[in-house]
Protein backbone atom coordinates (compact mmCIF):
# COMPACT_ATOMS: atom_id res chain seq x y z
CA UNK A 1 0.00 0.00 0.00
CA UNK A 2 1.04 3.43 -0.23
CA UNK A 3 0.72 6.66 1.81
CA UNK A 4 2.33 10.13 2.34
CA UNK A 5 3.12 11.68 5.32
CA UNK A 6 3.32 15.45 5.56
CA UNK A 7 5.56 16.85 8.35
CA UNK A 8 4.19 20.21 9.10
CA UNK A 9 0.29 20.80 9.53
CA UNK A 10 1.08 24.50 9.28
CA UNK A 11 3.91 26.63 8.06
CA UNK A 12 4.38 30.10 8.16
CA UNK A 13 6.82 32.09 6.54
CA UNK A 14 6.83 35.89 5.74
CA UNK A 15 7.06 37.53 2.14
CA UNK A 16 9.72 37.02 0.15
CA UNK A 17 11.12 34.55 2.40
CA UNK A 18 11.90 30.62 1.06
CA UNK A 19 9.32 28.10 1.39
CA UNK A 20 9.96 24.59 2.43
CA UNK A 21 6.90 21.85 2.67
CA UNK A 22 7.93 18.54 3.74
CA UNK A 23 6.56 15.63 2.15
CA UNK A 24 7.79 11.48 2.80
CA UNK A 25 6.03 8.46 0.99
CA UNK A 26 5.64 4.79 1.56
CA UNK A 27 4.85 2.91 -2.12
CA UNK A 28 6.11 -0.83 -2.74
CA UNK A 29 6.23 0.41 -6.60
CA UNK A 30 7.61 2.74 -8.31
CA UNK A 31 5.86 5.74 -7.68
CA UNK A 32 4.41 8.64 -9.24
CA UNK A 33 4.09 11.99 -6.80
CA UNK A 34 2.57 14.88 -6.96
CA UNK A 35 1.91 18.43 -5.45
CA UNK A 36 -1.78 20.28 -5.21
CA UNK A 37 -2.50 23.54 -3.91
CA UNK A 38 -6.12 24.10 -2.77
CA UNK A 39 -7.26 27.69 -1.76
CA UNK A 40 -9.83 28.66 0.33
CA UNK A 41 -13.31 27.46 -1.22
CA UNK A 42 -11.58 26.25 -4.76
CA UNK A 43 -10.11 22.72 -5.71
CA UNK A 44 -7.29 21.65 -6.82
CA UNK A 45 -4.79 22.28 -8.77
CA UNK A 46 -1.98 20.31 -9.62
CA UNK A 47 1.70 22.41 -8.61
CA UNK A 48 4.20 19.85 -10.19
CA UNK A 49 4.20 16.04 -10.90
CA UNK A 50 7.37 13.50 -10.49
CA UNK A 51 6.69 10.28 -13.00
CA UNK A 52 10.59 8.30 -12.89
CA UNK A 53 11.97 11.10 -15.00
CA UNK A 54 14.04 13.86 -13.98
CA UNK A 55 14.82 13.94 -10.13
CA UNK A 56 14.17 18.01 -9.50
CA UNK A 57 10.88 18.98 -11.09
CA UNK A 58 9.86 22.27 -11.36
CA UNK A 59 5.85 23.25 -11.55
CA UNK A 60 4.19 26.43 -11.99
CA UNK A 61 4.49 29.67 -9.63
CA UNK A 62 8.23 28.88 -9.14
CA UNK A 63 7.56 25.96 -6.88
CA UNK A 64 9.94 22.80 -7.36
CA UNK A 65 10.25 19.79 -5.68
CA UNK A 66 13.77 17.10 -5.42
CA UNK A 67 12.47 13.37 -5.89
CA UNK A 68 14.88 11.73 -3.17
CA UNK A 69 14.62 8.26 -3.45
CA UNK A 70 17.04 6.92 -0.72
CA UNK A 71 15.06 9.43 1.75
CA UNK A 72 11.90 8.83 0.58
CA UNK A 73 10.97 12.06 0.08
CA UNK A 74 9.52 14.95 -2.01
CA UNK A 75 9.68 18.22 -0.23
CA UNK A 76 8.38 21.23 -1.75
CA UNK A 77 10.33 24.30 -1.87
CA UNK A 78 10.05 28.38 -3.31
CA UNK A 79 12.89 30.49 -3.21
CA UNK A 80 10.81 33.61 -2.41
CA UNK A 81 7.08 33.60 -0.64
CA UNK A 82 4.46 35.95 -2.57
CA UNK A 83 0.91 36.46 -0.67
CA UNK A 84 -0.58 34.80 -3.42
CA UNK A 85 0.61 31.36 -2.06
CA UNK A 86 -1.31 31.62 1.13
CA UNK A 87 -3.09 28.15 0.69
CA UNK A 88 -3.25 24.44 1.53
CA UNK A 89 -0.78 21.88 -0.40
CA UNK A 90 -1.57 18.65 -0.49
CA UNK A 91 1.77 15.54 -1.22
CA UNK A 92 -0.24 12.82 -3.19
CA UNK A 93 1.22 9.35 -4.30
CA UNK A 94 0.12 7.38 -7.27
CA UNK A 95 1.10 3.90 -7.31
CA UNK A 96 2.33 2.64 -10.99
CA UNK A 97 0.10 1.14 -13.08
CA UNK A 98 -3.16 2.66 -10.46
CA UNK A 99 -5.30 5.45 -11.23
CA UNK A 100 -6.13 6.11 -7.35
CA UNK A 101 -4.50 9.00 -5.63
CA UNK A 102 -3.08 8.77 -2.38
CA UNK A 103 -3.32 12.36 -0.37
CA UNK A 104 -1.49 13.75 2.63
CA UNK A 105 -3.38 15.50 5.27
CA UNK A 106 -2.30 18.88 3.58
CA UNK A 107 -0.30 21.69 4.72
CA UNK A 108 -1.28 25.35 5.28
CA UNK A 109 0.80 27.41 4.78
CA UNK A 110 0.74 31.26 6.24
CA UNK A 111 2.54 33.98 4.40
CA UNK A 112 2.91 37.10 7.14
CA UNK A 113 3.17 40.61 5.16
CA UNK B 1 -11.94 25.76 -22.49
CA UNK B 2 -13.73 25.38 -19.63
CA UNK B 3 -13.08 23.47 -16.70
CA UNK B 4 -14.41 20.47 -14.73
CA UNK B 5 -17.47 21.46 -13.56
CA UNK B 6 -19.69 20.55 -10.54
CA UNK B 7 -23.08 21.32 -9.19
CA UNK B 8 -24.71 22.02 -7.12
CA UNK B 9 -22.33 23.81 -5.18
CA UNK B 10 -24.03 23.73 -1.97
CA UNK B 11 -26.26 20.92 -0.82
CA UNK B 12 -28.53 20.40 2.66
CA UNK B 13 -30.23 16.92 3.60
CA UNK B 14 -31.11 15.50 6.43
CA UNK B 15 -29.84 11.99 7.95
CA UNK B 16 -31.46 9.16 6.02
CA UNK B 17 -32.06 11.19 3.12
CA UNK B 18 -30.52 10.75 -0.60
CA UNK B 19 -28.29 12.69 -2.67
CA UNK B 20 -27.01 12.98 -6.61
CA UNK B 21 -23.99 15.16 -7.27
CA UNK B 22 -23.10 16.22 -11.09
CA UNK B 23 -19.71 16.22 -12.57
CA UNK B 24 -19.26 17.51 -16.06
CA UNK B 25 -15.61 16.77 -16.94
CA UNK B 26 -13.03 19.11 -19.52
CA UNK B 27 -14.26 18.30 -23.20
CA UNK B 28 -12.38 15.33 -24.31
CA UNK B 29 -11.87 14.06 -20.42
CA UNK B 30 -13.26 10.08 -20.69
CA UNK B 31 -11.99 9.27 -16.85
CA UNK B 32 -13.85 10.68 -14.05
CA UNK B 33 -13.12 10.09 -10.32
CA UNK B 34 -14.63 11.18 -7.70
CA UNK B 35 -13.01 12.13 -3.72
CA UNK B 36 -14.38 12.84 -0.60
CA UNK B 37 -12.65 15.75 1.68
CA UNK B 38 -13.58 15.66 4.95
CA UNK B 39 -13.23 19.21 6.32
CA UNK B 40 -9.35 19.46 8.07
CA UNK B 41 -8.07 16.25 5.38
CA UNK B 42 -6.57 15.20 2.55
CA UNK B 43 -9.12 13.83 -0.49
CA UNK B 44 -10.01 10.26 -0.26
CA UNK B 45 -10.83 8.28 -3.28
CA UNK B 46 -14.10 7.04 -3.91
CA UNK B 47 -14.73 5.77 -7.23
CA UNK B 48 -13.28 5.88 -10.81
CA UNK B 49 -15.03 5.31 -14.21
CA UNK B 50 -13.52 5.04 -17.54
CA UNK B 51 -15.57 4.78 -20.97
CA UNK B 52 -18.51 4.55 -18.34
CA UNK B 53 -17.02 1.36 -16.26
CA UNK B 54 -16.21 1.47 -12.73
CA UNK B 55 -12.27 0.95 -12.76
CA UNK B 56 -11.75 1.33 -8.91
CA UNK B 57 -13.38 1.27 -5.91
CA UNK B 58 -12.12 3.01 -2.38
CA UNK B 59 -13.46 1.73 1.01
CA UNK B 60 -16.42 3.52 0.72
CA UNK B 61 -19.91 1.20 1.90
CA UNK B 62 -22.53 0.34 -0.24
CA UNK B 63 -24.22 3.28 0.16
CA UNK B 64 -22.13 5.03 -2.02
CA UNK B 65 -22.40 4.89 -5.83
CA UNK B 66 -21.87 6.46 -8.98
CA UNK B 67 -22.06 5.93 -13.01
CA UNK B 68 -20.74 7.49 -15.93
CA UNK B 69 -22.71 8.75 -19.28
CA UNK B 70 -22.26 8.22 -22.65
CA UNK B 71 -21.21 11.64 -22.76
CA UNK B 72 -18.51 10.63 -20.26
CA UNK B 73 -20.20 13.54 -17.42
CA UNK B 74 -20.97 11.09 -14.05
CA UNK B 75 -22.95 10.89 -10.86
CA UNK B 76 -22.16 10.16 -7.24
CA UNK B 77 -25.07 9.15 -5.41
CA UNK B 78 -25.33 8.79 -1.42
CA UNK B 79 -27.86 7.13 0.27
CA UNK B 80 -29.01 6.84 3.85
CA UNK B 81 -26.88 9.73 4.25
CA UNK B 82 -24.90 10.26 7.57
CA UNK B 83 -23.76 12.88 9.57
CA UNK B 84 -20.33 11.89 8.55
CA UNK B 85 -21.04 12.28 4.92
CA UNK B 86 -20.93 15.85 5.41
CA UNK B 87 -17.74 17.03 3.03
CA UNK B 88 -16.59 18.53 -0.19
CA UNK B 89 -16.90 16.09 -2.86
CA UNK B 90 -14.69 16.68 -5.97
CA UNK B 91 -14.80 15.32 -8.85
CA UNK B 92 -11.82 15.10 -11.53
CA UNK B 93 -11.33 14.22 -15.25
CA UNK B 94 -8.13 12.93 -17.27
CA UNK B 95 -8.18 12.89 -20.93
CA UNK B 96 -7.15 8.78 -21.12
CA UNK B 97 -6.82 5.64 -18.99
CA UNK B 98 -3.29 6.88 -18.40
CA UNK B 99 -2.31 6.84 -14.87
CA UNK B 100 0.68 9.23 -15.76
CA UNK B 101 -1.89 11.70 -16.87
CA UNK B 102 -2.57 14.11 -14.21
CA UNK B 103 -5.82 14.56 -12.88
CA UNK B 104 -7.64 18.08 -13.10
CA UNK B 105 -10.06 18.69 -10.23
CA UNK B 106 -13.64 20.51 -9.99
CA UNK B 107 -14.80 22.90 -7.26
CA UNK B 108 -16.80 20.54 -5.60
CA UNK B 109 -19.58 20.39 -4.12
CA UNK B 110 -20.41 20.78 -0.51
CA UNK B 111 -22.50 18.94 1.63
CA UNK B 112 -24.05 19.66 4.96
CA UNK B 113 -26.12 16.78 6.91
CA UNK B 114 -28.14 18.10 9.45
Amino acid sequence: AQSVTQLDSHVSVSEGTPVLLRCNYSSSYSPSLFWYVQHPNKGLQLLLKYTSAATLVKGINGFEAEFKKSETSFHLTKPSAHMSDAAEYFCVVRRAGSYQLTFGKGTKLSVIP
Amino acid sequence: DAGVTQSPTHLIKTRGQHVTLRCSPISGHKSVSWYQQVLGQGPQFIFQYYEKEERGRGNFPDRFSARQFPNYSSELNVNALLLGDSALYLCASSPVRDPNQPQHFGDGTRLSIL
